[in-house]
């Protein structure tokens, strides 16, 4: 199956900072989606990006798929978006499943 | 809209019990999945669907079994609870057409086996 790696694997930032989470994957694919799991454990779509780039507020999603990685911009940041950011990439043909990165664990600090 | 919609959303179950979890889905999704996700952890494919009638094996689908009767639900049963399945677990859905493979989630169920 395909890998999925993220980083890093935790990130503490000040309210107000700017941050960057990668996924890197190691097949080509056709899919690729960044969720935000909210300390409650809800699991938000944030980007559906299988290349391109798009903003959604004061996020922004970056995926390069000749070079199999994509970027997750945080701006600003606040303490609501703290949680755990997961990337998450599907090939089809592979009867479609998702594999998912392990995640990058973000606190934002007031 | 209420997209995908699990229930129960926690149950405390003694070891050797069972119970079944029901996920449903109004978004005339033709796959379904169901994951579990432990402490620190990622999402780990239990069993999934690719249509009414179908299930298949993900990564750790030992201890549990699936049905998929209707379109809409995604039945998820432990037959003999045992502590090693306390965890969230989370059913999705996808459509192969509209936007191909974009996932929805429930909001989870919090399994504790004592």
């Amino acid at each position: 199956g395909i890998q999925v790696e993220q980083s890093p694997p935790d990130l503490i930032l000040q309210e107000g900072a700017n941050s960057t989470l990668r996924c890197n994957f190691s097949d080509s694919v056709n899919n690729l989606q960044w969720f935000h799991q909210n300390p409650w454990g809800q699991l938000i779509n944030l980007f559906y990006i299988p290349s391109g780039t798009k903003q959604n507020g004061r996020l922004s999603a970056t995926t390069v798929a000749t070079e199999r990685y994509s970027l997750l911009y945080i701006s600003s940041s606040q303490t609501t978006d703290s949680g755990v950011y997961f990337c998450a990439v599907l090939l089809l043909g592979y009867d479609y499943k998702l594999s998912f990165g392990a995640g990058t664990t973000v606190t934002v600090r007031a | 809209n209420a997209g995908v919609t699990q229930t129960p959303k926690f149950r405390v179950l003694k070891t050797g019990q069972s119970m079944t979890l029901l996920c449903a889905q109004d978004m005339n999704h033709e796959y379904m999945y169901w994951y579990r996700q432990d402490p620190g952890m990622g999402l780990r494919l239990i069993h999934y669907s690719v249509g009414e009638g179908t299930t298949a094996k993900g990564e750790v689908p030992d201890g549990y079994n699936v049905s998929r009767l209707k379109k809409q639900n995604f039945l998820l049963g432990l037959e003999s609870a045992a502590p090693s399945q306390t965890s969230v677990y989370f059913c999705a859905s996808t459509s192969t057409s509209v936007v191909p493979g974009e996932l929805f989630f429930g909001e989870g169920s919090r399994l504790t086996v004592l």
